[in-house]
């Protein structure tokens, strides 16, 4: 099984300022089927990114992701107060399909 | 628009069963890969099963092999779970995922149902 160990645990920014969240893989992910998502309390995920570093339908330019092999990131490149919430990656090239733990984007 | 629309869930006693059901609409049901996946209380994501489009492969976590089942029903758009011998540690939300192809990740989630175990 893939172990996904994200980074930071939480992070404290302003809106405004850039975010960058890592992801790292115990192996590497097949085909870089590596995802994003966001997750607000109370809601279901949203999915940002897949494939790596191809956007999701509606999610807007400022959010980017890249990386290949083990180790992945996820930008954004000017905070904005709904991109406030707990963002998870996801690798689904290997069984069973994995998550990290998780990164908390909190306002600082 | 897609909905996934999860139901099912609730208290039960360890060892127990619970069926959940997730009625889909919006989309062509039978034309794609359908998922659970849960979150304990607090806690971070975690793949439970899946099913493909037709029914006839499913894939199970080993920590529900040979309790969990998942079946669908095209004629009706609707997914299930089956929980069988259910454990404390199987207490948390369950979201029902679409999934446009076997090789695709999750693009829509239902909004969860909640299964609690405990005495």
């Amino acid at each position: 099984e893939i172990v996904l160990t994200q980074s930071p645990g939480t992070l404290s920014l302003s809106p405004g300022e850039r975010a960058t969240l890592s992801c790292r893989a115990s192996q590497s992910v097949s085909n870089n089927y590596l995802a994003w998502y966001q997750q607000k309390p109370g809601q279901a995920p949203r999915l940002l990114i897949y494939g790596a570093s191809s956007r999701a339908t509606g999610i807007p330019d400022r959010l980017s992701g890249s990386g290949s092999g083990t180790d992945f990131t996820l930008t954004i490149s000017r905070l904005e107060p709904e991109d406030f919430a707990v963002y998870y990656c996801h690798q689904y090239g290997s069984a069973p399909r994995t998550f990290g733990q998780g990164t908390n984007v909190e306002i600082k | 628009e897609v909905q996934l629309v999860e139901s099912g869930g609730g208290l039960v006693q360890p060892g127990g069963s619970l069926r959940l059901s997730c009625a889909a609409s919006g989309f062509t049901f039978s034309s794609y890969w359908m998922h659970w996946v849960r979150q304990g209380p607090g806690k971070g994501l975690v793949w439970v099963s899946r099913i493909s489009s037709d029914g006839s492969s499913t894939n199970y976590a080993d920590s529900v092999r040979g309790r969990f089942t998942i079946s669908r029903d095209n004629a009706k758009s609707t997914l299930y779970l089956q929980m069988n011998s259910l454990r404390a540690d199987d207490t948390a939300l369950y979201y029902c995922a679409r999934v446009p192809s076997p090789a695709a990740t999750v693009d829509y989630w239902g909004q969860g149902t909640l299964v609690t175990v405990s005495s």
